[in-house]
């Protein structure tokens, strides 16, 4: 059964500094993951979906990495902005005869001005 | 293009009473996702529809709940004799699955349920 464990669960930080928010895994035979992000009362965006084939996606200031081996994802924010608070949810697909996306508990990121 | 769209996007319901909560995935989209946000719980897979049929069912939590897709597109979502542990916000997602590992569920705005 997959098991998805993001950390650290809540992070505040100034304005300008760079992010790294981590995500691990426990069945490393998933098709890709995604990584989401949820504002309050509202439903999710995904922002990057990283393929199991691929090592990183980029968009724009956000960069996602991938070891499948070792069941990690990191999701890399540069000069955040206080528009990036939110919760960041990372979610694997597939893997074990699944074709769902198994959900961590999100990291919860404020940024202040 | 339309996005995901869920109704009601609010829904207060006294304890025991029937609900249904309504899916329009993107058109074209064959997969069909239900997931649940509880408080506290985390986000959590229902159900999976690939066309009308419901491959994995797995993630419903008791038999008051059930699913149908007609169509291919539209899903209902229906709990039966609500109770108050119901109570969370109901996530539709839909994809186009062509290759897995290309697969990008996109995500309705929810219907937030409350069980009085």
């Amino acid at each position: 059964k997959q098991e998805v464990t993001q950390i650290p669960a809540a992070l505040s930080v100034p304005e300008g500094e760079n992010l790294v928010l981590n995500c691990s895994f426990t069945d490393s035979a998933i098709y890709n993951l995604q990584w989401f992000r949820q504002d309050p009362g509202k439903g999710l965006t995904s922002l990057l979906l990283i393929q199991s084939s691929q090592r990183e996606q980029t968009s724009g200031r956000l960069n996602a990495s991938l070891d499948k081996s070792s069941g990690r994802s990191t999701l890399y924010i540069a000069a955040s902005q206080p528009g990036d608070s939110a919760t960041y949810l990372c979610a694997p697909l597939g893997g074990s005869g699944y074709n769902k996306l198994i959900f961590g508990a999100g990291t919860r990121l404020a940024v202040h001005p | 293009g339309a996005g995901v769209s869920q109704s009601p996007s609010n829904k207060v319901t006294e304890k025991g009473k029937d609900v249904e909560l309504r899916c329009d995935p993107i058109s074209g989209h064959t997969a069909l996702y239900w997931y649940r946000q509880s408080l506290g719980q985390g986000l959590e897979f229902l159900i999976y529809f690939q066309g009308n049929s419901a491959p994995d069912k797995s993630g419903l939590p008791s038999d008051r709940f059930s699913a149908e897709r007609t169509g291919g597109s539209v899903s209902t979502l229906t709990i039966q004799r609500t109770q108050q542990e119901d109570s969370a916000v109901y996530l539709c997602a839909s994809s186009r699955v062509r290759v897995m590992n290309q697969e990008t569920q996109y995500f309705g705005p929810g219907t937030r349920l409350l069980v009085l």
